[in-house]
């Protein structure tokens, strides 16, 4: 079964910091990766999603890394701000079960002001 | 913007009532889902849905029933509410196959007395 694991489980960087956010898949036959933000008591808010062929995916100041091989990928996030306070998912889907995500448990980032 | 709804945002019920989670997409989609949050930890699948009358149960046991009378409506119901049924619930859609995003709504907080 996939198995996927997110590093580290919380942050806190102070405002106008790069950071990045780490997760790691044990199969790496996926079809795709993706990322969401999660704010407190919400839905979750699809941020890039990765197909396997891509090595990365840009929106704004997020940048998005895959490798396969290595079972990783990354979230680089650029001059953080206080809005990016969030819990971020990383998630891979299934082989079979209508491919339903498997998702890691995410990282909780704060930025401070 | 995702066009997927779920009603309502917020549920207090006391045990052994009967209740239906609402789940509406406007986009046509055939995949559909509900997940399982518990605070702090990571999304399980419960149900899925390929597209009408098709139902699936998920990795994470359930005693919650869903149907797919139409596309666009998805819902899941429980019987005989108990505490342990206190969790949030989140419902998803998707298109293209595996290599599609996946939507999410809002979430409704489910809290059994």
């Amino acid at each position: 079964k996939q198995e996927v694991t997110q590093i580290p489980a919380a942050l806190s960087v102070p405002e106008g910091e790069n950071l990045v956010l780490n997760c790691s898949f044990t199969d790496s036959a996926i079809y795709n990766l993706q990322w969401f933000r999660q704010d407190p008591g919400k839905g979750l808010t699809s941020l890039l999603l990765i197909q396997s062929s891509q090595r990365e995916q840009t929106s704004g100041r997020l940048n998005a890394s895959l490798d396969k091989s290595s079972g990783r990928s990354t979230l680089y996030i650029a001059a953080s701000q206080p809005g990016d306070s969030a819990t971020y998912l990383c998630a891979v889907p299934t082989g079979d079960s209508g491919y339903a995500l498997n998702f890691g448990k995410g990282t909780s980032l704060l930025v401070t002001p | 913007e995702a066009d997927i709804y779920q009603t309502p945002r917020y549920l207090v019920i006391g045990t052994g009532k009967k209740i239906t989670l609402e789940c509406s997409q406007t986009m046509g989609h055939d995949k559909m889902y509900w997940y399982q949050q518990d605070p702090g930890m990571e999304l399980h699948l419960i149900h899925y849905s390929y597209g009408v009358n098709s139902t699936e149960k998920g990795d994470l046991s359930s005693e919650s029933t869903v149907s797919r009378i139409r596309t666009e409506h998805f819902p899941l119901t429980l019987e005989s509410a108990r505490p342990s049924h206190t969790s949030q619930y989140l419902c998803a859609s998707s298109d293209e196959g595996p290599v599609g995003i996946q939507y999410f709504g809002a979430g409704t907080r489910l809290s059994v007395l």
